[in-house]
């Protein structure tokens, strides 16, 4: 079946320093790949897409890329701030139209002033 | 507001109480989909509207829990004779088109605590 696995957290970091959040996944055939974001007091939101191999999701200083031969999408940011504190989840697609977004475990990042 | 609106917050009860939890979907989305996550767990599919079609309700735990949508607008999701394992926060997230695009627009979530 269809699932994602996410690095365990939470994550704590300083301002300004980098990030990667570990993202793979096990899908058949070609999904697309999601990042969501859920900022304290708020509804779980969109922040990247990609939906085909070695396509690069931006948005708002995060990066994601498609890796098909790693089966991985990681999320990075080269200059975290105090407001990316938030839980991130990682979700795939799996091809067809009525087909169901799977989500990983979600993971908690700090980020320190 | 113009979000996805989700009542109550909150809800705590008692074992093998019955409880309904609402969404309310972004106006013009044809999509409402509802979640559950429990605790130290992803989010767990539940059910899927999509417009007057037949919803897809493959993700539903038990005969226990069942979800109507009035059109294109407000669902209900009940859960009867609750359990412990069915605290969670149920999440509902509504879309313009299917699935397929990945694009939800979730609400905050309704926390269950059954006692």
């Amino acid at each position: 079946g269809n699932s994602v696995t996410q690095m365990e957290g939470p994550v704590t970091l300083s301002e300004e320093a980098f990030l990667t959040i570990n993202c793979t996944y096990t899908a058949t055939g070609y999904p697309s790949l999601f990042w969501y974001v859920q900022y304290p007091g708020e509804g779980l939101q969109l922040l990247l897409k990609a939906t085909k191999a070695d396509d690069k999701g931006s948005n708002k200083g995060f990066e994601a890329t498609y890796r098909k031969e790693t089966t991985s999408f990681h999320l990075e940011k080269g200059s975290v701030q105090v407001s990316d504190s938030a839980v991130y989840f990682c979700a795939l697609n799996p091809t067809g139209a009525n087909s169901k977004l799977t989500f990983g475990k979600g993971i908690t990042l700090s980020v320190r002033p | 507001g113009a979000g996805v609106s989700q009542s109550p917050s909150n809800k705590v009860t008692e074992k093998g109480k019955d409880v309904e939890l609402r969404c309310d979907p972004i106006s013009g989305h044809t999509a409402l989909y509802w979640y559950r996550q429990r605790l130290g767990q992803g989010l767990e599919f539940l059910i899927y509207f999509q417009g007057n079609s037949a919803p897809d309700k493959s993700g539903l735990p038990s005969d226990r829990f069942s979800a109507e949508r009035t059109g294109e607008s407000v669902s209900t999701l009940t859960i009867q004779r609750t359990q412990q394992e069915d605290s969670a926060v149920y999440l509902c997230a509504s879309s313009l088109a299917g699935p397929h695009t990945g694009e939800l627009f979730f609400g905050e979530g309704s926390r269950l605590t059954v006692l």
